[in-house]
């Protein structure tokens, strides 16, 4: 199976601030892969696909970018609605596999 | 409007069977492939499966040889059965469409004596 590893698990951070989440996939995965967003109690809320294209109703605030096997999901200008427990999803191949998921928090 | 929704028992057995179903509306199944997805505290966020819009299906090895899905059409639902439950198994399980772009609320599990 494709590992993701994901980075970091914990990202403290400030209001306004430029906010970078990592993934890094064991193989090659192409374009193929999704980040989502998760609040306590909520199911995943799809926010990139294809690594780099915003789904329906995301904010601009929000994008997706690829430097060979590593993946990047950005939040410029960080608002206290994105604190959150983000994941990557790669889906180049099966079973699609998730990242163990980044925990945004108010510093 | 896109909607799902996953009913399920709440608390099951060790060794019994697991069976949720996943009612959805303002699509068809015959058109899109309907995915399961668990989370659990130990492995988080982990794919099981997903009955394509055809009606085959495919299994995440892990479970494979305890999980099965199916469905009916006609009612616009979605099954999940998995059989010799353990406590490991205990999280939330989610049906998602197709490219997880919808997901239902998700239903808890607890598998416990």
């Amino acid at each position: 199976d494709i590992q993701m590893t994901q980075s970091p698990s914990s990202l403290p951070a400030s209001l306004g601030d430029r906010v970078t989440i990592t993934c890094r996939a064991s193989q090659d995965i192409g374009n193929y892969l999704r980040w989502f967003q998760q609040k306590p109690g909520k199911s995943p809320r799809l926010m990139i696909y294809g690594a780099t294209n915003l789904a329906n109703g995301v904010p601009s605030r929000f994008s997706g970018s690829r430097s060979g096997s590593d993946y990047s999901l950005t939040i410029n200008s960080l608002e206290s609605e994105d604190m959150a427990i983000y994941y990557c999803l790669q889906h180049n191949e099966y079973p699609p596999t998730f990242g163990a998921g980044t925990k945004l928090e108010l510093k | 409007q896109v909607q799902l929704k996953e009913t399920g028992p709440g608390l099951v057995q060790p060794t019994q069977t697991l069976s949720i179903t996943c009612t959805v509306s303002g699509f068809s199944l015959t058109s899109y492939y309907m995915q399961w997805v668990r989370q659990t505290p130990g492995k988080g966020l982990e794919w099981m499966g997903f009955i394509r819009s055809g009606g085959s299906t495919e299994y995440n090895s892990e479970f494979k040889s305890r999980l099965s899905i199916s469905r009916d059409t006609s009612k616009n639902q979605v099954f999940l059965k998995m059989n010799s439950l353990k406590t490991e198994d205990t999280g939330v399980y989610y049906c998602a469409r197709e490219r997880f772009a919808y997901w239902g609320q998700g239903t808890l599990v607890t598998v416990s004596s």
